[in-house]
C-alpha cells in the first residue's frame, strides 16, 4: 500500500519569488512520482515524473522536482512563479508493476498574488 | 488525437435515481481508469480496465457500482440508487500501459446527488 502526504494545504507567494510544494510519499515498493496541476474545472495535466534515472527531473511551466530516496520526498519547485501557475498541485505515486493506478495526496492550493 | 473526454460534465440528480458516465480514452491507449475526487481531496482509485477486462475494483466501490468497457473502447460508470454521499467528480483517465506509464486524464463528470 501507498500514501501521499502533501504537507501544506496552501502556499500563497508573491509574483516572481520561488515556491517549492512539499511532498512526501511511504511505500514498501518502489514507485513512479508524479506531479499533476489541476485549473479551475479543467482536468488534471501532467507537470513532470519520475521513472529512474536522474533524481532532478524538469517538467513543464518551468517546474522541477527532485526525488529523494531516503527522505521519501519529491518536493517541486519553481525559481519564478506566475500569476497563471495559480492552480492545484498534486503529488502521486504508482507501483512499478501491475496496476499502475495514481495514489494522490490531497493537493496543494498555490494562490500566486501580484 | 483529441485527448480523454468525459460525458456528461455535469449531472444533477434525486437520492435513489440511477446515473451513467461515459469515458472515451484516447484511441490506442489500452488501459483506462476512473477516479473519483471529493471536495478538497486528491483523487481516488476506482477500477481499472486492461482493454475490455476491468482487473481490479477499490473497495470503494461498493455493489451500487458498476463499469464497463466493452469492445476496449469507451467505458461507462453506471452508479444504482444514488445516495448524497455519491456527490463527487469523476475522474477518467487513460495510458498506453508501458512506458512512459503517463496517465491522461479527462475533464471529469461532477454529480451532485440531492
Amino acid at each position: 500500500a501507498q500514501s501521499v502526504t502533501q504537507l501544506d494545504s496552501q502556499v500563497p507567494v508573491f509574483e516572481e519569488a520561488p515556491v517549492e510544494l512539499r511532498c512526501n510519499y511511504s511505500s514498501s515498493v518502489s514507485v513512479y512520482l508524479f506531479w499533476y496541476v489541476q485549473y479551475p474545472n479543467q482536468g488534471l495535466q501532467l507537470l513532470l515524473k519520475y521513472l529512474s534515472g536522474s533524481t532532478l527531473v524538469k517538467g513543464i511551466n518551468g517546474f522541477e522536482a527532485e526525488f529523494n530516496k531516503s527522505q521519501t520526498s519529491f518536493h517541486l519547485r519553481k525559481p519564478s512563479v506566475h500569476i497563471s501557475d495559480t492552480a492545484e498541485y498534486f503529488c502521486a505515486v504508482s507501483d512499478r508493476t501491475g496496476r499502475r493506478a495514481l495514489t494522490f495526496g490531497s493537493g496543494t492550493r498555490l494562490q500566486v498574488q501580484p | 488525437d483529441t485527448g480523454v473526454s468525459q460525458n456528461p460534465r455535469h449531472k444533477i440528480t434525486k437520492r435513489g435515481q440511477n446515473v451513467t458516465f461515459r469515458c472515451d480514452p484516447i484511441s490506442e491507449h489500452n488501459r483506462l481508469y476512473w477516479y473519483r475526487q471529493t471536495l478538497g481531496q486528491g483523487p481516488e482509485f476506482l477500477t481499472y480496465f486492461q482493454n475490455e477486462a476491468q482487473l481490479e475494483k477499490s473497495r470503494l466501490l461498493s455493489d451500487r457500482f458498476s463499469a464497463e468497457r466493452p469492445k476496449g473502447s469507451f467505458s461507462t460508470l453506471e452508479i444504482q440508487r444514488t445516495e448524497q454521499g455519491d456527490s463527487a467528480m469523476y475522474l477518467c483517465a487513460s495510458s498506453l500501459g508501458w512506458e512512459p506509464y503517463e496517465q491522461y486524464f479527462g475533464p471529469g463528470t461532477r454529480l451532485t446527488v440531492t
